[in-house]
């Protein structure tokens, strides 16, 4: 079947503008995850919810970034007011109940 | 806290060639590893995995990892490389959430 998907795959915005990153996970995978992977560094979490619950966000780097998942399936990250250091390329994961996660294309965000 | 050491960050061999990439984890109970590749532009592949059972793992592409508690690492290892495997490799230790090493970027020479 179909695998993660991510949109758009690459955003530019400007420094200050508001962003809104899609991801589509496997259907009926109940665990979805973002990450975030600057360049030349191994991803890092952000955020983790089952079903609509948003279960961990610790991993959020500041009160700029927010996701939702409100039915359970497709997520957003928002990031509110973009900085230069956000420009990284983020990454959805789904996952079922005890299998591995399975990783989407992900979306690189330039700001500039 | 849980994390995953990747001592190398470059490598570089010959078509051809063995490779082995070395992992060491931090974790305090029986992990959740694995072994990840990124190419260029691309996203995350998975290329094994080890939950519990034998600490010999076999993956895709002619890849296996071995886990060794006593050492707490998960070596990545190829009996020939090809060079399509020029890649950036991840190993990376599941608690819930991922938790990555910073990665080691594999270079193939002709």
């Amino acid at each position: 079947g179909a695998g993660v998907s991510q949109s758009p795959r690459y955003k530019v915005a400007k420094r200050g503008q508001d962003v809104a990153l899609r991801c589509d996970p496997i259907s009926g995978h109940v665990s979805l995850f973002w990450y975030q992977q600057a360049l030349g560094q191994g991803p890092e979490f952000l955020t983790y919810f089952q079903n609509e619950a948003q279960l961990d966000k610790s991993g959020l780097p500041s009160d700029r970034f927010f996701a939702e998942r409100p039915e359970g399936s497709v997520s957003t990250l928002k990031i509110q007011r973009t900085q230069q250091e956000d420009s990284a390329v983020y990454l959805c994961a789904s996952r079922s109940a005890v299998d591995t996660q399975y990783f989407g294309p992900g979306t690189r965000l330039t700001v500039l | 806290a849980q994390s995953v050491t990747q001592p190398d960050i470059h490598i570089t061999v010959s078509e051809g060639a063995s490779l082995e990439l070395r992992c060491n984890y931090s974790y305090g109970a029986t992990p959740y590893l694995f072994w990840y590749v990124q190419s260029p532009g691309q996203g995350l592949q998975l290329l094994l995995k080890y939950f519990s059972g034998d600490t010999l793992v076999q993956g895709i592409k002619g890849f296996e990892a071995e886990f060794k508690r006593s050492q707490s690492s998960f070596n990545l290892r190829k009996p020939s490389v090809h060079w399509s495997d020029a890649a950036e490799y991840f190993c990376a230790v599941r608690d819930d959430k991922i938790i990555f090493g910073k990665g080691t970027r594999l270079h193939i020479l002709p």
